[in-house]
């Protein structure tokens, strides 16, 4: 069965400080996707980025960079120059391509709650 | 263009009552999520479907919910009775098909059973 672990519950920053939320993931398919979801204090979740398992690139998206190793089973998700605006929960989430018991659905970890100070 | 749209975005109600929560899908996108967000579980996956047919519905807690799909643009899921712990933010999503793409999450309803 296929699990995500966000081990971090809560991160405190002060702004303009980096912060890394770590994502560990667990899965017995070859093909998967990776994703990040924003979800702020107004509580819809917003989607960040998806990424495929053969494709272990970083990537960066202005602040925003994804560091995907799969030796370690890692999906990290670093936020340079933080703001206050940045303040969320996090999730990481997996999904399993082949089709089978867990075919199409999303598995969620239990979240980062990260709060950025003035 | 419009994202996922869930109605009611609050709902409170009395347990023992009937509540049905809706959602309209983005258009285009063949499949549709309906999951339920509490501070003691987080998020749970309670039932999905593709084109139109439920795929999946393990999530359910009880008979006491169900779920339709009648066409590609409005999915209606209710609760019958109510009971207080099922207050929670339900939220609807849907995606252009499973397992590759990512899915697109409502504003949400929330819940709260009395």
């Amino acid at each position: 069965a296929q699990k995500v672990t966000q081990a971090q519950t809560e991160i405190s920053v002060v702004e303009k400080e980096d912060v890394t939320l770590d994502c560990v993931y667990e899965t017995r398919d070859t093909t998967y996707y990776l994703f990040w979801y924003k979800q702020p204090p107004s509580g819809e979740l917003v989607f960040l980025i998806r990424r495929n398992s053969f494709d272990e690139q970083n990537e960066i998206s202005g602040r925003y960079s994804w560091n995907f190793q799969k030796s370690t089973s890692s999906f990290n998700f670093t936020i340079t120059a933080s703001q206050v605006v940045d303040s969320a929960v996090y999730f990481c989430a997996l999904s399993e391509a082949q089709v089978g018991t867990s075919y199409g659905k999303l598995t969620f970890g239990q979240g980062t709650i990260l709060t950025v100070h003035p | 263009d419009a994202g996922v749209i869930q109605s009611p975005r609050h709902e409170v109600t009395e347990m023992g009552q009937e509540v049905t929560l809706r959602c309209k899908p983005i258009s285009g996108h063949n499949s549709l999520f309906w999951y339920r967000q509490t501070m003691m579980r987080g998020l749970e996956l309670l039932i999905y479907f593709n084109n139109n047919v439920p795929i999946d519905d393990s999530g359910m807690p009880e008979d006491r919910f169900s779920a339709k799909m009648p066409n590609a643009s409005f999915s209606t899921l209710k609760i019958q009775p109510s009971e207080p712990r099922d207050s929670a933010v339900y939220f609807c999503a849907s995606s252009f098909d499973l397992g590759a793409y990512e899915q697109y999450f409502g504003p949400g309803t929330r819940l709260t059973v009395t």
